[in-house]
């Protein structure tokens, strides 16, 4: 039961450069969510969606895209990176939000932006 | 937009000692809470949630959390603590029928053996 991986699990990119991280969950959960960890901020929503071809924004959107091809992937996408955007980026699926479900995470990918 | 608030951010404490966490959110309406845990370099598991009904929630690993709807409150509680308690605690809440969490900024605990 292999649940929800990300990809990579580290990564030091460098200002400017595009950087896709990689979401995948193996239990065909409609919704999918990115988040950034940073320390004294928690974490902080960045880009959901509730089906394929379905995002929207959460509270930290800026400098990040997302997409949603497929039901089991979810990307993001850092078009051009910038140091504020180190930090340690965690995905997550659900069922259901009318449900009583919970969110599960991934385990997380550390980025470091030189 | 909800918020979460977590006291206390840096906790430090012995083996044995009892543990509360506090957590309380500024949303009206009924809302789903959660407690989730990181241990070190780990990613974030969940330790508890309430949706309806009983307002003391048990959860893992011997905690158990109190919704208190007039305080807006939903505080993690573990009587005895071990070293192994060592971890971020986050509090989470949704609104029902909302798709969103919204974080506390945590708790990092650290058990002294």
């Amino acid at each position: 039961d292999a649940g929800i991986t990300q990809s990579p699990r580290y990564k030091i990119t460098e200002t400017g450069r595009q950087v896709t991280l990689m979401c995948h969950q193996t239990w065909s959960h409609s919704y999918m969510f990115w988040y950034r960890q940073d320390l004294g901020h928690g974490l902080r929503l960045i880009y959901y969606s509730a089906a394929a071809d379905i995002t929207d924004k959460g509270e930290v959107p800026d400098g990040y895209v997302v997409s949603r091809s497929k039901t089991e992937n979810f990307p993001l996408t850092l078009e051009s990176a910038t140091r504020s955007q180190t930090s340690v980026y965690f995905c997550a699926s659900s069922e259901s939000v009318l449900a009583n479900n919970e969110q599960f995470f991934g385990p997380g990918t550390r980025l470091t932006v030189l | 937009a909800q918020s979460v608030s977590q006291h206390n951010h840096h906790v430090i404490l012995s083996e044995a000692a009892s543990l509360e966490l506090g957590c309380n959110y500024s949303y009206g309406g009924t809302v789903n809470l959660f407690w989730y845990v990181q241990y070190p370099g780990q990613h974030l598991q969940l330790l508890l949630k309430y949706f309806s009904g009983d307002p003391l929630v048990k959860g893992i690993k011997g905690f158990e959390a109190e919704f208190i709807k007039s305080k807006f409150s939903f505080n993690l509680r573990k009587p005895s603590v071990q070293w192994s308690d060592t971890a971020e605690y986050f509090c989470a809440v949704r609104p029902y029928g909302n798709n969103r969490l919204a974080f506390g900024k945590g708790n990092q605990v650290v058990v002294i053996p």
